[in-house]
């Protein structure tokens, strides 16, 4: 039962046109939503975050918005560089009597083009 | 700087072995997770921690078992790896509570051979 869906494999994007990532979640306890980033061969390094009592958040170039009536975030990159092509993961955190557990996205692929 | 270590990023293993995978983080968190990365199955949480000798089942707890015997350490144990096990593994470590995001180890490069 996949809690976090990405449903783009993957995206290819014009340099310095806008990227937009999506994720749709069903846990409506998530309190928390989280963007990662990875490079292959590498860990995942976070981008940006949101929590569930807000509706969006922005840092420099990128900006998350929640729509929490449709379970449903999205990432935008504006503009695109060819540095931000890489494998998206969203994630989510649901605490449960202290336990705090993040359920990862299966990731989309962002291929930015020069 | 914040640091999440794994100790390998490359292990070759033999079908059978027992194999040991290990994280260190040096951030004072709570929390800390294993997950394995397969293509096109995202990141699946394997087992995670809350506190020191605490562990849960993620959604792939079969053919694993972990240790937390202090607070930095996170140890990911195949009891006996199998071919299906090459993976690409990875440890993160998140503070309790707030606004706090997850850290992330360089990743072991599995395989079973």
């Amino acid at each position: 039962d996949q809690q976090v869906k990405q449903n783009s494999p993957s995206l290819s994007v014009q340099e310095g046109r806008i990227s937009i990532l999506n994720c749709d979640y069903t846990n409506s306890m998530f309190d928390y939503f989280l963007w990662y980033k990875k490079y292959p061969a590498e860990g995942p390094t976070f981008l940006i975050s949101i929590s569930s009592i807000k509706d969006k958040n922005e840092d420099g170039r990128f900006t998350v918005f929640l729509n929490k009536s449709a379970k449903h975030l999205s990432l935008h990159i504006v503009p695109s560089q060819p540095g931000d092509s890489a494998v998206y993961f969203c994630a989510a955190r649901a605490t449960n009597f202290g336990n705090e557990k993040l359920t990862f996205g299966t990731g989309t692929r962002l291929t930015i083009i020069p | 700087d914040v640091k999440v270590t794994q100790s390998s990023r490359y292990l070759v293993k033999r079908t059978g072995e027992k194999v040991f995978l290990e994280c260190v983080q040096d951030m004072d968190h709570e929390n800390m997770f294993w997950y394995r990365q397969d293509p096109g199955l995202g990141l699946r949480l394997i087992y995670f921690s809350y506190d020191v000798k605490m562990k849960e089942k993620g959604d792939i707890p079969e053919g694993y078992s972990v240790s937390r015997e202090k607070k930095e350490r996170f140890s990911l144990i195949l009891e006996s790896a199998s071919t299906n096990q090459t993976s690409m593994y990875l440890c993160a470590s998140m503070g309790r509570g707030g606004s706090r995001e997850a850290f992330f180890g360089q990743g072991t490069r599995l395989t079973v051979v």
